[in-house]
C-alpha cells in the first residue's frame, strides 16, 4: 500500500510568486490534514479535510493560503502571494476514519518551500 | 486547550547507552499521545502511540513509553541507542478519544548518538 505523497519535494520561488502543493493520501483515508514547520520550530496544524469538506481550518495563517481537495481524493495547498515568513516545511497527513482503532495519522514526507 | 512540552532540544547518548527523551503534555480531555520520529530527509513515521489502554506502550525498533496521568508526562525510552536512532522526535497529544482532531506536536528533540 502507497503512503502518502507530497508533490514537489522542493520549491524555491520569490516573495509574491505562488506556489502549489499537492499530496495525496492513503487510499481509501477521508480524513486528510495539512501541517507547517517553520524554521525549527514546532509543527503546526493548518487545516482538516474529511472528504471533500473542510473540517476545521483554524490553523491557516491569512487568505493568502487556499487549500482543495476535491472529490475527496487529493488536495492543493495555495499560497498565492508568497511571503517571506511563508518558508518551512509543509506536511501533509491521512487517517482512515474517527473511531478508537483508526485515529493515527501517516504523514508524507514534506514539501521544503523556500521563499526568496 | 492542549500542548506538549519537550525537555531538551538536543540530547546526546553514547551507543548502548539508554535513551530517555521527555515529554509532558496538557489536556483538558483525556489524550492520545504519539511518538513520532523523522530521520534525515524523511517523513514523520509514528513509533508508538497510548490509546487509553495500556499505560506501558510499546513501539517500533525497542522503543517504549509510559504514560503517567499523575504527572502528565509521555516520556520516551529505550535501553540501549543505536547509531541508527540518531533523528528528530516529537511528541504529540490529540483529543478527544476517539476523535480525528488535529495533532498538537512539541517542539521536537534531535538525538546525536555518538560511538
Amino acid at each position: 500500500e502507497a503512503g502518502v505523497t507530497q508533490f514537489p519535494s522542493h520549491s524555491v520561488i520569490e516573495k509574491g510568486q505562488t506556489v502549489t502543493l499537492r499530496c495525496d493520501p492513503i487510499s481509501g483515508h477521508d480524513n486528510l490534514y495539512w501541517y507547517r514547520r517553520v524554521m525549527g520550530k514546532e509543527i503546526k496544524f493548518l487545516l482538516h479535510f474529511v472528504k471533500e469538506s473542510k473540517q476545521d481550518e483554524s490553523g491557516m495563517p491569512n487568505n493568502r493560503f487556499l487549500a482543495e481537495r476535491t472529490g475527496g481524493t487529493y488536495s492543493t495547498l495555495k499560497v498565492q502571494p508568497a511571503e517571506l515568513e511563508d518558508s518551512g516545511v509543509y506536511f501533509c497527513a491521512s487517517s482512515q476514519r474517527q473511531d478508537r482503532a483508526t485515529v493515527t495519522q501517516y504523514f508524507g514526507p514534506g514539501t521544503r518551500l523556500t521563499v526568496l | 486547550a492542549q500542548s506538549v512540552t519537550q525537555l531538551g532540544s538536543h540530547v546526546s547518548v553514547s551507543e548502548g547507552a539508554l535513551v530517555l527523551l521527555r515529554c509532558n503534555y496538557s489536556s483538558s480531555v483525556p489524550p492520545y499521545l504519539f511518538w513520532y520520529v523523522q530521520y534525515p530527509n524523511q517523513g514523520l513515521q509514528l513509533l508508538l502511540k497510548y490509546t487509553s489502554a495500556a499505560t506501558l506502550v510499546k513501539g517500533i525498533n525497542g522503543f517504549e513509553a509510559e504514560f503517567k496521568k499523575s504527572e502528565t508526562s509521555f516520556h520516551l525510552t529505550k535501553p540501549s541507542a543505536h547509531m541508527s536512532d540518531a533523528a528528530e522526535y516529537f511528541c504529540a497529544v490529540s483529543g478527544p478519544s476517539g476523535s480525528a482532531r488535529q495533532l498538537t506536536f512539541g517542539s521536537g528533540t534531535q538525538l546525536t548518538v555518538l560511538p
